[in-house]
């Protein structure tokens, strides 16, 4: 049950777009279209769910928020970026264990 | 949808706690359910999964063992009962619903577990 690997730390403007990849091997993001995104504004607070089904976005979360998959690397894009997106963001994903792993967690930082 | 996790707290190396989760607001009893943790300064980790009839249960490599999952439907809860407690669980716990096979739809507000002597 090896994390999935996430870039430690984003960066982007305001209006500017970012990117946030997740890699994991066949057993994970690349065996199953289960992979899902969470906004962590503080640590030790509840995540929230952004993204489901590799590209699916619950109720409620903007259309700014998008996701897709290649292989075994998902990702994250966040366009028109505001400063309230400015959080943790950790991808996770099922596996062929029946179980669940996450990523080791991005930090987005609006500038 | 709302989970209120509880029974976190100071415990020292080779303790145990027992975390409690009620659950409110969507049918309990129809759904799997999660506990997540989260070490200070790192990232989330999944630690346990039961089914909505405790049918199959599942625990991480780091738990398995010393922890031990349950759960009540006609209290809307479920437990997380930890054993052996290590330095290295302390952490803030989440209970979290299984929304389908992506994983966790909804998050409690964690509940901080401290092992320290």
């Amino acid at each position: 049950q090896s994390a999935l690997t996430q870039p430690a730390s984003v960066s982007g403007s305001p209006g500017q777009s970012i990117t946030i990849s997740c890699s994991g091997t066949s057993s994970d993001v690349g065996g199953y279209n289960y992979v899902s995104w969470y906004q962590q504004h503080h640590p030790g607070k509840a995540p929230r769910l952004m993204i489901y089904d590799v590209s699916n976005r619950p109720s409620g979360v903007s259309n700014r928020f998008s996701g897709s998959k290649s292989g075994n690397t998902a990702s994250l894009t966040i366009s028109g970026l505001q400063a309230e997106d400015e959080a943790d963001y950790y991808c996770s994903s099922y596996t062929s264990s029946s179980v669940w792993v996450f990523g080791g967690g991005t930090k987005l930082t609006v500038l | 949808v709302q989970l209120v996790e509880s029974g976190g707290g100071l415990v020292q190396p080779g303790g145990s706690l027992r975390l409690s989760c009620v659950a409110s607001g969507f049918n309990f009893n129809s759904y799997s359910m999660n506990w997540v943790r989260q070490a200070p300064g790192k990232g989330l980790e999944w630690l346990s999964y039961i089914t909505s009839t405790s049918s199959t249960i599942y625990y991480a490599d780091s738990v398995r063992g010393r922890f031990t999952v349950s759960r009540d439907n006609a209290k809307n809860s479920v437990w997380l009962q930890m054993n052996s407690l290590r330095d290295e669980d302390t952490a803030v716990y989440y209970c979290a619903k299984v929304g389908g096979p992506y994983g966790v739809d909804y998050w409690g507000q964690g509940t901080q577990v401290t092992v320290s002597s």
